[in-house]
């Protein structure tokens, strides 16, 4: 079967980094999708990893290592607007997505 | 451009009444989806249509049907509502090739309420 799991929830100061991970296991992968979904709005993308590596767009970095069925997101010189939930998507066999349930990120001043 | 609408924003529905909840995008995508977002759960997928005139099934799409006459419109139809179809729906679209990965975009969601 297919699983994702990433943690609930995470705190952060303003300014600082941090690491939301994700894990997965899955019997066929064809990319893994990182979504940014404000609270009551729709999601929005953030990025896309279909070989390991990091892919650095901005103040925001996605890893992928398929071999350990990893990823992550740094964000950096977090802002107040960052305060958000992370959802980790992966992309099965049949280009269908599995969403993971989202780790809810809290900035404070 | 506008991308991808939905409606209502929210609803109130009486158990047992039936239900169209509309989806329009101005992308030209030729796939779109719907999609339920519950509490502490992922997005589950209802239906999907991968071009218009055809329909597929996700993960959860029994009490639910969709139809795609067009390109543009992809409305989601609750023949008989029952409470546990509370949830927020999200419609999205992505310009899917076959085979190739692709970026959905969403619409800003539906609230519905069934009591």
């Amino acid at each position: 079967g297919q699983n994702i799991d990433q943690p609930t929830e995470m705190t952060a100061t303003e300014g600082a980094i941090v690491q939301i991970n994700c894990t997965y296991q899955t019997s066929g992968f064809n990319g893994l999708f990182w979504y940014q979904q404000h609270a009551g709005e729709a999601p929005t993308f953030l990025s896309y990893n279909v070989l390991d590596g990091l892919e650095e767009k901005g103040r925001f970095s996605s890893f992928l290592s398929r071999s350990k069925g990893y990823s992550y997101l740094l964000l950096k010189e977090l802002q107040m607007k960052d305060s958000a939930s992370y959802l980790c998507v992966l992309m099965d066999s049949n280009y269908q997505l599995i969403w993971g349930a989202g780790t809810k990120l809290i900035i404070k001043p | 451009t506008a991308g991808i609408t939905q409606a209502p924003t929210s609803q109130i529905l009486a158990a047992g009444r039936s239900m169209t909840l509309r989806c329009t995008q101005d992308m030209r995508h030729n796939a779109m989806y719907w999609y339920r977002q519950d509490l502490g759960l992922g997005l589950r997928l209802i239906h999907y249509s991968n071009t218009a005139g055809t329909t597929g099934k996700g993960e959860v799409p029994d009490g639910y049907s969709v139809s795609r006459a067009n390109t543009d419109d992809f409305p989601l139809t609750l023949a008989s509502a029952v409470p546990s179809q509370t949830s927020v729906y999200f419609c999205a679209s992505s310009d899917r090739t076959s085979g190739e990965t692709d970026t959905q975009y969403f619409g800003p969601g539906t609230r519905l309420t069934v009591l």
